[in-house]
């Protein structure tokens, strides 16, 4: 059964610094999501992506976050200058309609 | 965006079925009702999707009635290995568009032996 992958499965970084997580999606679907889930908190919607656009982001998803499809299988994330409270686990998710998540990356911001 | 309401929390026994109901008073007409599971540390599980009635797979049902403000997840015969929060989502599904699912605290289900 095709499935939703991620890497790295958990990143430590210090703060300030760039982190990119990937994602490859399900191979034949065209939509995909990024949501993230502060240790004890809800899964929050980060934003959405679809030929090569953003379609909608979130207010978390402020200008230190950017997606990118950079070929045909990966789908980014990168947050440019982490801050600690970006610590969480990262999902990502990709769907034909209904939405399949990969298994997270453990971020942790020192 | 419908916003859902499910129970906190459950606490049920091995080889019962468990019934987990959400509402979802604000239903648009081409929302889908979808149910995951997720285990700590883990990705939500999709776990089953409907639209209407009531639909069957291999893990679990889901019933619908016909003003669609709610739904039911029935687990037949849980076991331990069931202890997991599950959410039930209202989005779009069948196969057009992006959407943002909006997730509540979900409900944590407890199976004990």
């Amino acid at each position: 059964e095709p499935e939703v992958t991620q890497t790295p499965s958990h990143q430590v970084t210090q703060m300030g610094q760039e982190v990119i997580l990937r994602c490859v999606p399900i191979s034949n679907h065209l939509y995909f999501y990024w949501y993230r889930q502060i240790l004890g908190q809800k899964v929050e919607f980060l934003v959405s992506f679809y030929n090569n656009e953003i379609s909608e982001k979130s207010e978390i998803f402020d200008d230190q976050f950017s997606v990118e499809r950079p070929d045909g299988s990966n789908f980014t994330l990168k947050i440019r200058s982490t801050k600690l409270e970006d610590s969480a686990m990262y999902f990502c998710a990709s769907s034909p309609g209904t939405q399949y998540f990969g298994p997270g990356t453990r971020l942790l911001v020192l | 965006l419908a916003k859902t309401t499910q129970p906190i929390s459950m606490d049920s026994y091995e080889g019962q079925e468990v019934n987990i109901t959400c509402s979802h008073n604000n239903i648009a007409t081409n929302d889908y009702i979808t149910w995951y599971q997720q285990f700590p540390s883990q990705g939500p599980r999709f776990i089953i999707q409907g639209y209407k009635t009531k639909v069957t797979n291999e893990v679990a049902s889901l019933f619908i009635p016909a003003d669609r403000k709610s739904s039911t997840l029935s687990l037949p015969r849980v076991s331990l290995s069931d202890t997991a929060v599950y959410y039930c989502l209202v989005g779009r599904g069948g196969t057009s568009g992006t959407y943002k699912y909006i997730f509540g605290t979900g409900t944590r289900l407890k199976v004990l032996a």
